[in-house]
């Protein structure tokens, strides 16, 4: 079974600064990935997703992220950050068949002026 | 808007009560996933139905129960309530399953008092 981490619980980054937020998966094959981030009080919105080709994807909000399949990652970056981006981000793998999506813990991301 | 609904937005009940949650996936969608989140346990996987059929179960209590009806919306149960239970109920959809990017409502928040 396919299994997700993000080692981080908690990002604060300033305003303007570059960020990244880490994401481990492990499963045997090649996996679907994706991010997603939740607003205070909101449902979750799809970031953007990874199922083949180009290791580097665009998402929405001007994020990106790049599948490294030897270090078994799927980092979310953005070079600036807006006040706006502070919310829960999660990472999740798809496998083959019908096994759901897992969901990492979540990273909480604060930003400071 | 993902195109998800879910009602009621709030609920306040008391212990040992029963409430259902409702959901009304995407157009289209044939899968509805339920989801709890807490702040405890985070976001926990309950169930997934597909076109009508039980496909996963996750970490779904006895005392709660859902299905998915003909017209695809689909319905959650929590009986016996109790003060645990409280957190945020999230519903999601998606077009199959498995793999598949999942869209998810804005959520209802249960209060057990």
């Amino acid at each position: 079974a396919q299994s997700v981490t993000q080692p981080d619980i908690h990002i604060t980054v300033s305003e303007g600064a570059s960020l990244e937020l880490r994401c481990n998966y492990s499963y045997g094959a090649t996996p679907y990935l994706f991010w997603y981030v939740q607003s205070p009080g909101q449902g979750l919105q799809l970031l953007l997703k990874y199922f083949s080709g180009d290791t580097l994807v665009q998402g929405i909000k001007g994020f990106e992220a790049e599948f490294k399949r030897s270090q078994s990652s799927f980092n979310l970056r953005k070079p600036s950050v807006h006040w706006s981006d502070a919310a829960e981000y999660f990472c999740a793998v798809g496998a083959r068949g019908n096994t759901p999506l897992v969901f990492g813990k979540g990273t909480r991301l604060s930003v400071i002026a | 808007d993902s195109g998800v609904t879910q009602t009621p937005k709030h609920l306040i009940t008391a212990t040992g009560q029963r409430v259902t949650l409702r959901c009304s996936p995407r157009s289209g969608d044939l899968s509805v996933y339920w989801y709890q989140q807490s702040l405890d346990q985070g976001l926990q996987f309950l169930i997934q139905y597909y076109n009508g059929e039980e496909r996963a179960k996750g970490n779904i209590l006895e005392r709660f129960s859902a299905q998915q009806f003909p017209d695809l919306h689909s319905e959650l149960n929590l009986s016996s309530l109790e003060l645990g239970d409280s957190a945020l109920y999230f519903c999601a959809s998606s077009v199959n399953g498995g793999r598949d990017e999942q869209y998810f409502g804005p959520g209802t928040r249960l209060t057990v008092t």
